[in-house]
């Protein structure tokens, strides 16, 4: 297995622009969740994929926030309007099927100017 | 997500003392724990799963789990400089297994 991919690693964008960002699982991993992380905090559940459906959405994720797993493989999530409380960094993690542990990629480090 | 409350830190120990980390969790129908470590400016590492009471060892990691007392501990022995790190406690929602994680211990081990 090659590991959890995310890219960009690094994203600095002004308020009020819109960010996507991209997870690519490791294959043939079923389950992709997206997590969200501030400093000094444990990362915060966003939402998760069984396959290329979205099978819950936390309270976390505003109207703003919109993800997708196309076919069932790769998935990106994007930010509109972005404001400076979305500065966080930003974790996906799959894992085989809903019992099996989950493995995080890198993580996107957003930053709202 | 449900409440996990890790013990405080910073946590500073000698190389080769024995570290021990610390866990609760509110929702009892919880069924899978895991410890992660996270290095500054990194992502999560996960270093250990524990699904049953009792004690499981992986090389110098013992993890510990009593479901009755909601509690599920990390102990490093013969710590070494590259332990050190913020270790995340996390813990399943029941019937989902998304993760709910606590705010982490931070770990120095001083040489």
């Amino acid at each position: 297995d090659t590991g959890v991919s995310q890219d960009p690693r690094h994203k600095i964008t002004k308020r009020g622009q819109n960010v996507t960002f991209r997870c690519d699982p490791i294959s043939e991993h079923n389950r992709l969740y997206w997590y969200r992380q501030t400093l000094g905090q444990g990362p915060e559940f966003l939402t998760y994929f069984q396959n290329e459906a979205q099978l819950e959405k936390s309270r976390l994720l505003s109207d703003r926030f919109s993800a997708e797993r196309p076919k069932g493989s790769f998935s990106t999530l994007e930010i509109q309007r972005t404001e400076q409380g979305d500065s966080a960094m930003y974790l996906c993690a799959s894992s085989l099927d809903w019992e099996s542990e989950q493995y995080f990629g890198p993580g996107t480090r957003l930053t709202v100017t | 997500q449900k409440e996990v409350e890790q013990n405080s830190g910073p946590l500073s120990v000698p190389e080769g003392a024995i570290a021990s980390l610390n866990c609760t969790y509110s929702d009892r129908g919880s069924q899978s724990f895991f410890w992660y470590r996270q290095y500054s400016g990194k992502s999560p590492e996960l270093i250990m799963s524990i699904y049953s009471n009792g004690d499981k060892e992986d090389g110098r990691f013992t993890a510990q789990l009593n479901k009755a007392s909601q509690y599920v501990s990390l102990l490093i022995r013969d710590s070494q400089p590259s332990d050190s790190a913020t270790y995340l406690c996390a813990v399943n929602e029941p019937n989902d297994y998304k993760l709910s994680f606590g705010a982490g211990t931070t770990v120095t081990v001083r040489a």
